[in-house]
């Protein structure tokens, strides 16, 4: 099984601070995903990347396939990026694909005004 | 658009009793899926299909049936309803590897 590893689980942060989450994998992937649910329950996909670095207005994601690691960023963050960011990786018999998912169990974060 | 539409909102049940969650989604993509999301732990697969008439089982589908009669609807039956199946039930619908979420169904069994 592809174990999905989230840190911090908390983060509380300033506004205008710059944010990383992190995210390990045990088994190597194909893609890995990055998701957002805001407080009211939604959840948007952010990123689906394969190697190297996404960006996206100030979330900028990074994924290093021989360590098994991706990143989150967000730059100069605000009160209305408060929200759980979830970590995705293709789950167990799903030959890589990335339609089957193992998620993280989510990182919380607060930007504080 | 509508996108990925879930209903009911909210349903409170008492055990052992039956009912269907519906999804539909306007958006003609061929997989969907359904997960349960708890406290303390990352969404889950319950069930999942890659086209109309073609379903599968995910991580944790013992008490789920699911049918996908058409592209557009993908029912989740709760067959005899039990106070662990308690959760906030997620459908999406997948194209190109990003997943559309519906907005949630919280269901309580008492």
């Amino acid at each position: 099984k592809n174990e999905v590893e989230q840190s911090p689980q908390n983060l509380t942060a300033q506004e205008g601070e710059f944010i990383t989450i992190n995210c390990s994998y045990s088994v190597g992937i194909s893609a890995l995903h990055w998701l957002q649910q805001h407080p009211g329950g939604g959840i948007v996909s952010l990123f689906m990347l394969s190697s190297g670095k996404k960006k996206h207005g100030r979330l900028i994601a990074t994924i290093n396939i021989q360590e098994k690691h991706s990143s989150l960023h967000i730059t100069a963050s605000h009160p209305r990026d408060s929200a759980v960011y979830i970590c995705a990786v293709p789950g167990p018999y799903s030959g890589g694909s990335n339609y089957k998912l193992t998620f993280g169990k989510g990182t919380l974060l607060t930007v504080n005004p | 658009n509508a996108g990925v539409t879930q209903t009911p909102k909210f349903q409170v049940l008492k055990t052992g009793q039956s009912m269907t969650l519906q999804c539909a989604q306007d958006m003609n993509h061929e997989y969907m899926s359904w997960y349960r999301q708890d406290p303390g732990m990352g969404l889950r697969l319950i069930h999942y299909s890659v086209g109309a008439g073609i379903t599968d089982q995910g991580e944790v589908p013992n008490g789920y049936n699911v049918s996908r009669s058409t592209t557009e609807d993908f029912p989740l039956r709760l067959l005899s309803a039990a106070p662990s199946q308690t959760s906030v039930y997620f459908c999406a619908s997948t194209w190109g590897g990003t997943q559309y979420f519906g907005p949630g169904t919280r269901l309580l069994v008492l």
